[in-house]
Parts: C-alpha cells; structure tokens; sequence
C-alpha cells in the first residue's frame, strides 16, 4: 500500500514558473526521499531529507519536510521544459532489521510548457 | 560508475508461465531492492535483498520470489502469471546500510501478461 497522497495530481505551469508539489505521509520516518519519473521509465534520485532536517536546498530545488504535520513540500524554481515529468516523494521507515523500504505516494505529473 | 542494469528491458508472456528478471546493481552497492509500478497502484516494494538474505518483503503472494547471488546481482520470479502482473519492474540498489541511503533505479521491465 501507498504511504500517502501527494498534491497536486498534475500541474502545468509555464516555463520559468516555480513549481511546488505536496506530499503527506502516515507513519513515523527515518528520510523522505523525491525521485523524478520520465515516461514511465526508471526513477532519479533527487534529494534526501532526514527526519531531523527542516529544509533542504539542492539546485532548483527546495525541500521542507514537518514531521508534526507528516508532510513535505518540493519546490522547483525557473522550471524549465526538461523538468516535465513525474514527481514522487517516498518515505523510509525505521526498519527493526535495517534496510531500504521506499514506501512512495502517488505522484505528481509535472508539465512544463514553453 | 556504471548504473543498474536490467534485462530484459520487454517481456511478453502468457497466463500461467513464469517469468525470471534480472538486476545488476551498481558496482560496491550490496542492497538490491524491487518494485512494482502498475497505473492502478502506483509504485509497491516487493522485496529487498542485502548480502543475499532477503531483509525486506513487501504484501505481494508468494508467486513472487527473488534471490540474490555473492556478486550482488539479483534475480526476481512470478510463477503463475495473471494478467494483474502486467507492470513496469523496477530494481534499485543502494549501500544498504542502516541510514536508508538513496537508492539508484535501473531503467525497468515492462512485462505484459497476455
């Protein structure tokens, strides 16, 4: 089962836009992680946030992350047309055994025109 | 660094065969995990596998089934095929240690159960 939902489910903007897209989670996390999707090929890792971590800055991208709320937020700035694609935030839990459990929600289709 | 490799990239099969796919994780990393990416139910864990011991399963029957060789590469089952397996498999591979590192997603199987 998925983790949470994440909003909105799709977004077109123009390029040079921000961009931001919301995910809620339900359980207690070690990471919330964002990965990037092109036609339905393999993910890209975009950016880590660790649970103790409020914001993150990558490039274009900015993560925050409240675990009161159980939720995270992906902002892409000056989007470009490259970034059309679909965006996932996933979560890892804290495993009694360890290990990487990637527990995704359910994606925001991203179009970015020119 | 070469990437996670999966092979077959297509596969089409008929109810009630069995299909075996393969992962070759990137060079170093020990962990090799599996997802399942369907239109209906989004991206679901199958499994993980770390140091050829499988540490993590995801709610899927026991049709499917993986294992792991001592180079690391992976190899993922379904016996029985349904039509409902007909998805795109994803193998990740991360370091597998206990932070829940990010993980590196080959291009995928598209599998399609006629």
């Amino acid at each position: 089962s998925q983790q949470g939902e994440e909003d909105p489910q799709a977004l077109s903007i123009q390029e040079g836009e921000n961009a931001t897209m919301n995910c809620s989670y339900k359980t207690s996390i070690n990471n919330l992680q964002w990965y990037r999707q092109n036609s339905g090929r393999g993910l890209v890792h975009l950016i880590l946030i660790r649970s103790n971590e409020r914001e993150k800055h990558s490039g274009r991208l900015r993560v925050t992350l409240d675990t009161s709320k159980k939720s995270s937020s992906l902002l892409i700035t000056a989007s470009r047309a490259a970034d059309t694609a679909s965006y996932f935030c996933a979560t890892v839990a804290i495993l009694t055994g360890g290990g990487n459990k990637l527990t995704f929600g359910t994606g925001t289709q991203l179009k970015v025109e020119l | 660094k070469a990437g996670v490799t999966q092979t077959p990239r297509y596969l089409i099969k008929t109810r009630g065969q069995q299909v075996t796919l393969s992962c070759s994780p990137i060079s170093g990393h020990r962990s090799v995990s599996w997802y399942q990416q369907t239109p209906g139910q989004g991206l679901q864990f199958l499994f993980e596998y770390f140091s050829e011991t499988q540490r993590n399963k995801g709610n899927f029957p026991g049709r499917f089934s993986g294992r792991q060789f001592s180079n690391s590469r992976s190899e993922m089952n379904v016996s029985t095929l349904e039509l409902g397996d007909s998805a795109l498999y994803l193998c990740a591979s991360s370091l597998g240690d206990r932070e829940g590192h990010e993980q590196y997603f080959g291009p995928g199987t598209r599998l399609t159960v006629t």
